[in-house]
């Protein structure tokens, strides 16, 4: 159990053109979601937490309004970044738990997804 | 900013030897986990050990956890070709609900 897909796994797209992530939990209802940000090489950084419901929460330095996160049911989360450019390219990772606390709720991962903008 | 450092950023060993890593934070935590990532893909959560804990095994894998340090280690014996992949160390500083991830280890192991 405790499966999260994404979708799509890889998209390549023009620069200006938005991009829609989607982030499921397959088989349990998760409260909250997390989406994270990875450059070739190196660590996952938090870019934004989602809650159901509400709206989410940004991590500094990240636009809200470049990265818009809906949390629309306990079991999807979409990331769609807006008018993409070459910069936006990178493995974006969403990682979904039934609770919310860090310190107690396991964060169960998607297989990511490869976003190359032209 | 990133709370674990891990060391070293690459290892690579011989089929059969253990592999050693190491990770250290900066702020009180409640737990600390280990992941495994292959290239290009997800995260598996591989161990959670809590701060009362200073060991804890699963299968091949044994981690320490020394909080006076502010570090960790995770030790794969046996190693076997499959394991190569990044492996991260994720720290809840205490107060945040979130995880915050090392820079990773990349471990190679040679048939």
């Amino acid at each position: 159990g405790a499966v999260v897909s994404q979708h799509p796994s890889r998209v390549i797209c023009k620069s200006g053109t938005s991009v829609k992530i989607e982030c499921r939990s397959l088989d349990f209802q998760a409260t909250t979601m997390f989406w994270y940000r990875q450059f070739p090489k190196q660590s996952l950084m938090l870019m934004a937490t989602s809650n159901e419901g509400s709206k989410a929460t940004y991590e500094q330095g990240v636009e809200k309004d470049k990265f818009l996160i809906n949390h629309a049911s306990l079991t999807l989360s979409t990331l769609t970044v807006t008018s993409a450019h070459p910069e936006d390219s990178s493995f974006y990772i969403c990682s979904a738990s039934r609770g919310g606390r860090a310190s107690t709720d396991t964060q169960y991962f998607g297989p990511g997804t490869r976003l190359t903008v032209l | 900013s990133q709370q674990g450092e891990e060391d070293p950023q690459a290892l690579s060993i011989q089929e059969g030897e253990n592999a050693t890593m190491n990770c250290s934070y900066k702020t009180s935590i409640n737990n600390l986990q280990w992941y495994r990532q292959n290239s290009g893909r997800g995260l598996v959560h591989l161990i959670l050990i809590r701060s009362n804990e200073r060991e804890k095994h699963s299968g091949r894998l044994r981690v320490t956890l020394d909080t006076s340090k502010k570090s960790s280690s995770l030790l794969i014996t046996a190693s076997r070709a499959a394991d190569t992949a990044s492996y991260f160390c994720a720290t809840d500083a205490a107060g945040a609900q979130k995880l915050v991830f090392g820079q990773g280890t990349r471990l190679t192991i040679n048939p």
